[in-house]
């Protein structure tokens, strides 16, 4: 069974500095593995995605993540941090994988929320 | 290209009554889901199905029922609404492609039970 766990349920930083977010992962099979991001009293936004391939995943709005398999984790990272970045984060694993019995579902992590002081 | 379409987007129910929260997609993804959301226990899964006719519980199906009459519709029915049970609610569909899941969330429904 996969499970997902983000180290730190409120992360503060300042504006231009490193933004680190935690996630570490459980699964029994390779994982397909998400980062999406909530602003206040609004919906889920994907930041990126890992499937296969490059360990090292670029998304949206500067953020990336690196797949580390012997570590289980897939943090989330951006070099400088911009006070519109200030939201709640979710680290998710999907329940497909390479051997079937998928059920198209994602296991989420209780989310980190990123504050950004000026 | 409407994507996930949830309805109602906000609504107050009293304990005791019952309501369906809609939800339907127009792009044919045999998978759909229902999550709720709470604070700091992020989103968890209600019901999903994969495909019409076929549906099953998730981590926290009680309370909770859903049908999956044609692959458009997933309506998460409340039978008899509980305090417990205000939270946002996502819906979303999917399919698995050679690179994984494709995810498409609804833009949430939030419910108060009072």
């Amino acid at each position: 069974a996969q499970s997902v766990t983000q180290l730190g349920s409120h992360v503060s930083v300042s504006e231009g500095a490193l933004v680190l977010l935690r996630c570490n992962y459980s699964s029994s099979v390779p994982p397909y593995l998400f980062w999406y991001v909530q602003y206040p009293n609004q919906g889920l936004q994907l930041l990126l995605k890992y499937t296969t391939g490059a360990t090292l995943v670029k998304g949206i709005n500067g953020f990336e993540a690196e797949f580390k398999k012997s570590e289980t984790s897939f943090h989330l990272t951006k070099p400088s941090a911009h006070m519109s970045d200030a939201a709640e984060y979710f680290c998710a694993v999907s329940d497909s994988g390479y051997y079937g019995g998928s059920q198209g579902n994602l296991i989420f992590g209780k989310g980190t929320k990123l504050s950004v002081k000026p | 290209n409407a994507g996930v379409t949830q309805t109602p987007k906000f609504q107050v129910l009293k304990t005791g009554q019952s309501m369906t929260l809609q939800c339907a997609q127009d792009m044919n993804h045999e998978y759909m889901s229902w999550y709720r959301q709470d604070p700091g226990m992020g989103l968890r899964l209600i019901h999903y199905s994969v495909g019409a006719g076929i549906t099953d519980q998730g981590e926290v199906p009680n309370g909770y029922n859903v049908s999956r009459s044609t692959t458009e519709d997933f309506p998460l029915r409340l039978l008899s609404a509980a305090p417990s049970q205000t939270s946002v609610y996502f819906c979303a569909s999917s399919y698995l492609g050679a690179s994984g899941n494709t995810i498409y969330f609804g833009e949430g429904s939030w419910l108060t039970v009072v």
